[in-house]
């Protein structure tokens, strides 16, 4: 049972480089999130997307860009990384309003 | 809005003792309350979930936590620690209503637990 899988695990990316992390669920959830968690600050909302062809903005959504694919994916676009983007980030899904999150183990992004 | 604060950034306790994880929140619905613990290089797992059926929530691991609407409170409490418990525990809460903006999940900055043998 998979639950939220999110690709690369791992990155390192040079100021200005883009890239796109990957999120997809196989639970059938509506809702699927992008946080981002950096020390002494808790997770922090970027977007998240209440159902599939929706898209909203979170706390901290500058700089990204967010793509619900299908109901099942969810991904999370850095046009142009800049060092402040370093963070690990989490994709989390939910079945409906209220329901718990169920996450994935996180993408660690140093941007140099 | 809704905001979350956790009283205390680092926690240590001993093996045996009483674990007491302080959470505040503030929301203009009744919320829906969680808290969720993080070991190192893993993302977020639920503990336990508040909504309204009852006061005092039981999770996972003999944890559980209760609900004082007159406080604001949610603390998380265990009666004997374990070595396993050490960890990061997050409180997390989003709006009771209906609205695009009630799917969001506002969590605290989470507290450190140490547990000393």
């Amino acid at each position: 049972n998979a639950g939220v899988t999110q690709t690369p695990k791992f990155q390192v990316l040079k100021t200005g480089q883009s890239m796109t992390l990957q999120c997809a669920q196989d639970m059938n959830h509506n809702s699927m999130y992008w946080y981002r968690q950096d020390p002494g600050m808790g997770l922090r909302l970027i977007y998240y997307s209440a159902s599939e062809g929706t898209t909203d903005k979170g706390e901290v959504p500058n700089g990204y860009n967010v793509s619900r694919l299908n109901k099942r994916e969810f991904s999370l676009r850095l046009e142009s990384a800049a060092p402040s983007q370093t963070s690990v980030y989490f994709c989390a899904s939910s079945e409906a309003r209220g329901s718990p999150l169920h996450f994935g183990n996180g993408t660690r992004l140093t941007v140099t | 809005a809704q905001s979350v604060t956790q009283l205390g950034s680092h926690v240590s306790v001993s093996e045996g003792a009483l674990v007491l994880l302080r959470c505040n929140y503030s929301s203009s619905v009744p919320p829906y309350l969680f808290w969720y613990v993080q070991y190192p290089n893993q993302g977020l797992q639920l503990l336990l979930k508040y909504t309204s059926a009852a006061t005092l929530v039981k999770g996972i691991n003999g944890f559980e936590a209760e609900f004082k609407k007159s406080e604001t409170s949610f603390h998380l409490t265990k009666p004997s620690a374990h070595m396993s418990d050490a960890a990061e525990y997050f409180c997390a809460v989003s709006g009771g209503s209906s609205g695009g903006s009630n799917y969001k999940l506002t969590f605290g900055k989470g507290t450190l637990l140490t547990v000393n043998p």
